[in-house]
């Protein structure tokens, strides 16, 4: 099985930073790599398909990338309803798998 | 626009079964892949099941955890995907969800396993 290592588990932020969230994944999964945000009492949303491709309606201060087996997610001058819990999920092989989440709280 | 919305939800007790659903709109379904994530209450998110599409056979595939106890199915005809899950235990308690090519995602219906 595929493991989706997430960091960090929670972080907190201002408004002017630029926030980094990273899944590594213990083998190569060939970008096959969603990031998705979740809000309480809500269903996940995708931001990020392909690992870098921007998903319809999703604001361009978000972004993915890759570095061999680890993918990031960056926030650039986040807003405070960027506040939530972040995944990933790699979509390679079965058993698909998430990240654990990250708590983003956006003061 | 698209929707998917599940139902069939509620309170079971162990080793019962219980059958959930999820209607699509909006899109093409049978061109999609579905697929049933769950979230037990203040835990991650959890892959439980996949079916692909006709020219793939409707392949289907299952996480360890529900194998042999829990079926996918849909009917593209009422572009409808169905979960039917069996000899339920306590830690299948979770919000379930449905999900079309990991893309759109419906509201979740809750399932509780509780003597």
């Amino acid at each position: 099985d595929i493991q989706m290592t997430q960091s960090p588990a929670s972080l907190s932020a201002s408004l002017e930073e630029i926030v980094t969230i990273t899944c590594k994944a213990s083998q190569g999964i060939d970008d096959y790599l969603s990031w998705y945000q979740q809000k309480p009492g809500k269903s996940p949303q995708l931001l990020i398909y392909d690992a870098t491709s921007l998903a319809d309606g999703v604001p361009s201060r978000f972004s993915g990338s890759r570095s061999g087996t680890q993918y990031s997610l960056k926030i650039s001058r986040p807003q405070v309803d960027d506040s939530g819990i972040y995944y990933c999920l790699q979509s390679y092989s079965t058993p698909f798998t998430f990240g654990s989440g990250t708590k983003l709280e956006i003061k | 626009a698209v929707q998917l919305v599940e139902s069939g939800g509620g309170l079971v007790q162990p080793k019962e079964s219980l059958k959930i659903s999820c209607a699509a709109s909006g899109f093409t379904f049978s061109n999609a892949a579905m697929y049933w994530v769950r979230q037990a209450p203040g835990k991650g998110l959890e892959w439980v099941a996949r079916i692909r599409t006709k020219p793939n056979n409707y392949a289907t595939y299952y996480a360890d955890s529900v194998k042999g106890r829990f079926t996918i199915s849909r009917d593209d005809s009422k572009s409808m995907v169905y979960l039917q899950m069996d000899n339920l235990k306590t830690e299948d308690t979770a919000m379930y969800y449905c999900t079309a090519e990991w893309v759109y995602w419906g509201q979740g219906v809750m399932v509780t396993v509780s003597s």
